[in-house]
């Protein structure tokens, strides 16, 4: 059974950082694309990173690029989003995504981000 | 960046109707377009891939059908636990992006 679960969120300052980290199990983690995505109370959802199978290669929105930096250890099964100057618009809740040819696949059950002084 | 507008927001039906829930594309996305559900409270699931694909374990009423730039994701006969929230993504290109969501509620 797939199962990534989220970690690290939590209240932080604006201006600060805070990372989030990904454990991801049932599933071959290093023959995937990984994915952020996050979603602010009451609002849609927005694709915040991706990363390629040996990390190589990520992609981002312009919302986001510049302060945010997806990452992952491929030994350790886990995915991270580093995040860097935070502003209150990025409080939301941050899901952990599997993504294989077809798009996302599989989410965690997320973790809430709140950007407040 | 692809804008997906999707529609309608809300949506009432009650149990055994046909609904159709609709994104439009804002440029050809060549039918990588997904659709997905979440209830409140839960991770969203993986209903459709690449338009018309259902995905393992996924009732047969839910379909998908679309090409250039309209989708279409229709449940033939509703069921009391499909009262949730629909959304597609389009990952034909980065930004992948998202429709805004449809609220599906009991009338």
């Amino acid at each position: 059974e797939v199962q990534l679960v989220e970690s690290g969120g939590g209240l932080v300052q604006p201006g600060r950082s805070l990372k989030l980290s990904c454990a991801a199990s049932g599933f071959t983690f290093s023959n995937y694309y990984m994915a952020w995505v996050r979603q602010a109370p009451k609002k849609g959802l927005e694709w915040v990173a991706t990363i390629s199978t040996s990390g190589s290669r990520t992609y981002y929105p312009d919302s986001v690029k510049g302060r945010f930096t997806i990452s992952r250890d491929n030994a350790k099964s886990s995915l991270y989003l580093q995040m860097n100057s935070l502003k209150s618009e990025d409080t939301a809740t941050y899901y952990c995504a599997r993504s294989d040819y077809s798009g996302i696949d599989y989410w965690g059950q997320g973790v809430m981000v709140t950007v407040s002084s | 960046d692809i804008q997906m507008t999707q529609s309608p927001s809300f949506l009432s039906a009650s149990v055994g109707d046909r609904v159709t829930i609709n994104c439009k594309a804002s440029q050809n996305i060549n039918k990588y377009l997904n659709w997905y559900q979440q209830k409140l409270g839960e991770a969203p699931k993986r209903l459709i891939y690449n338009t018309n694909n259902l995905q393992t374990g996924i009732p047969s009423r839910f379909s998908g059908s679309g090409s250039g730039t309209d989708y279409t994701l229709t449940i033939s006969s509703l069921q009391p636990e499909d009262f949730a929230t629909y959304f597609c993504l389009q990952h034909n290109s980065f930004p992948n992006t998202f429709g805004a969501g449809t609220k599906l509620e009991l009338k």
